[in-house]
């Protein structure tokens, strides 16, 4: 069922340092593509998303970049804390279906 | 606003019982999808209701069901547990329209199937 491909499993980055998480999808009738963050315990929460008519969207500390060509995007997080230690999933779906298609997850670790 | 919301947190059955689940959405989302979350597997979309119709199914075998009702409250019911259910079940709402895509998620249902 997976369709979408996320790397690395995990990543270690020290403070103030930059996060990059990669995500590859097949399918070419995607056309949302959210990043959720989750903490232990806690449900996923949705932190940026981009569609495929932009290559980059950015909200604070957190960008998303997006290759339409080479099906794949990215999440990246400047200057990285230890607050943002969590797990974090790429995902796709389809406009108007909430069939979400979810990465592996990344476990972050932000060392102070 | 109040978040999604997901009863009970934690359950514990054994091999054979039935179990449900209940969400309750975001006020004004008609939308609400549920998920099972492994270790093993990941995420993995269940089903989506919306006006009280499922509209949306995954690859789930028909122990697995679901029900909303008109105030867009959703249960999920799982019948004859087997070990490899034991999962946190994930409900998430949202909108209908151009940001339906926007899901919101709960805190999750731990069960543990012994």
């Amino acid at each position: 069922q997976q369709q979408v491909k996320q790397s690395p499993q995990s990543l270690i980055v020290q403070k103030g340092g930059i996060s990059i998480i990669n995500c590859a999808y097949e399918n070419t009738a995607f056309d949302y593509f959210p990043w959720y963050q989750q903490f232990p315990g806690k449900g996923p929460a949705l932190l940026i998303a981009i569609r495929p008519d932009v290559s980059e969207k950015k909200e604070g500390r957190f960008t998303i970049s997006f290759n339409k060509s080479a099906k794949q995007f990215s999440l990246h997080i400047m200057d990285s804390q230890p607050g943002d230690s969590a797990t974090y999933f790429c995902a796709a779906s389809i406009s108007n279906n909430n069939d979400m298609r979810f990465g592996a997850g990344t476990r972050l670790t932000v060392k102070p | 606003k109040a978040g999604v919301t997901q009863t009970p947190r934690y359950l514990i059955k054994t091999r054979g019982q039935q179990v449900t689940l209940s969400c309750s959405p975001i006020s004004g989302h008609r939308s609400v999808s549920w998920y099972q979350q492994t270790p093993g597997q990941g995420l993995q979309f269940l089903f989506e209701y919306f006006s009280e119709t499922q509209r949306n199914k995954g690859n789930f075998p028909g122990r697995f069901s679901g029900r909303q009702f008109s105030n867009s409250r959703s249960e999920m019911n799982v019948s004859t547990l087997e070990l490899g259910d034991s999962a946190l079940y994930l409900c998430a709402s949202s909108l209908q329209g151009a940001w339906a895509n926007e899901q919101f998620f709960g805190p999750g249902t731990r069960l543990t199937v012994l």
